[in-house]
């Protein structure tokens, strides 16, 4: 079982609605990341924070705001998304975020549908 | 600049057939690390292996199995007697200092009955 868990699974919402997708991870890691996949891609890195610090934004579009309440969890509010943002949402952590060699671990992904 | 290229888009074998799939990258750095993940149709990527540069000893997982050859830049992942269950999509990825993880494209793995 994924240690890795993300709410809600699916998600649809309209142009100018609010949202917020959530990712809590239990193993102790204190780097989590934010990637979006959509389908037949790979995942695409977003945002990164470590110790609770946005360490790198992949200049991601400021309709998507990511948030770190604490170590073990991140959110990640949406709001006036556009069609194309439809996609598959995954949340992954890692031990520090400090270092390349770091495996990363995922949650089960949002998957979102803008309308 | 780095780069991952798994040149098979997709796969379909026959239940208990063996099959590679395979993994090329491309890096200048001596020190990296190379990764296998499999999705399957849920969404979440599970983490298989990683293996960093300076171990080339392949590695047996159960079914599973990984060639590591830097003389030729491959990280091959071999699923012997395939199973329904591992239908995927199975993602090779490398990260190398200073940079963030590589995800090469993918290859969607069907396993028929």
């Amino acid at each position: 079982d994924t240690e890795v868990t993300q709410t809600p699974k699916h998600l649809v919402m309209g142009m100018t609605n609010k949202k917020s997708l959530k990712c809590e991870q239990h193993m102790g890691h204190r780097a989590m990341y934010w990637y979006k996949q959509k389908a037949k891609k790979p995942p695409e890195l977003m945002f990164v924070y470590s110790y609770e610090k946005l360490s790198i934004n992949e200049s991601v579009p400021s309709r998507f705001s990511p948030e770190c309440p604490n170590s073990s969890l991140l959110n990640l509010h949406l709001h006036a998304l556009q069609p194309e943002d439809s996609a598959l949402y995954l949340c992954a952590s890692s031990q520090d975020g400090t270092g390349y060699q770091e495996t990363q671990y995922f949650g089960p992904g949002t998957r979102l549908l803008v309308l | 600049a780095q780069k991952v290229t798994q040149a098979q888009t997709e796969i379909s074998v026959v239940e208990k057939e063996d099959v590679t799939l395979d993994c090329v990258y491309e890096t200048r750095d001596t020190t990296y690390y190379l990764f296998w993940y499999k999705q399957p149709p849920s969404g979440e990527l599970v983490f298989l292996i990683r293996r960093n540069s300076f171990d080339e000893q392949n590695e047996i997982s159960g079914r599973y199995s990984w060639n590591f050859q830097k003389s030729t830049s491959s990280f091959n992942f071999t699923i012997t007697a395939s199973q329904v269950v591992d239908s995927a999509v199975y993602f090779c990825a490398l990260s190398e200092e200073g940079d963030k993880i590589i995800f090469g494209k993918g290859t969607r793995l069907h396993i028929l009955p």
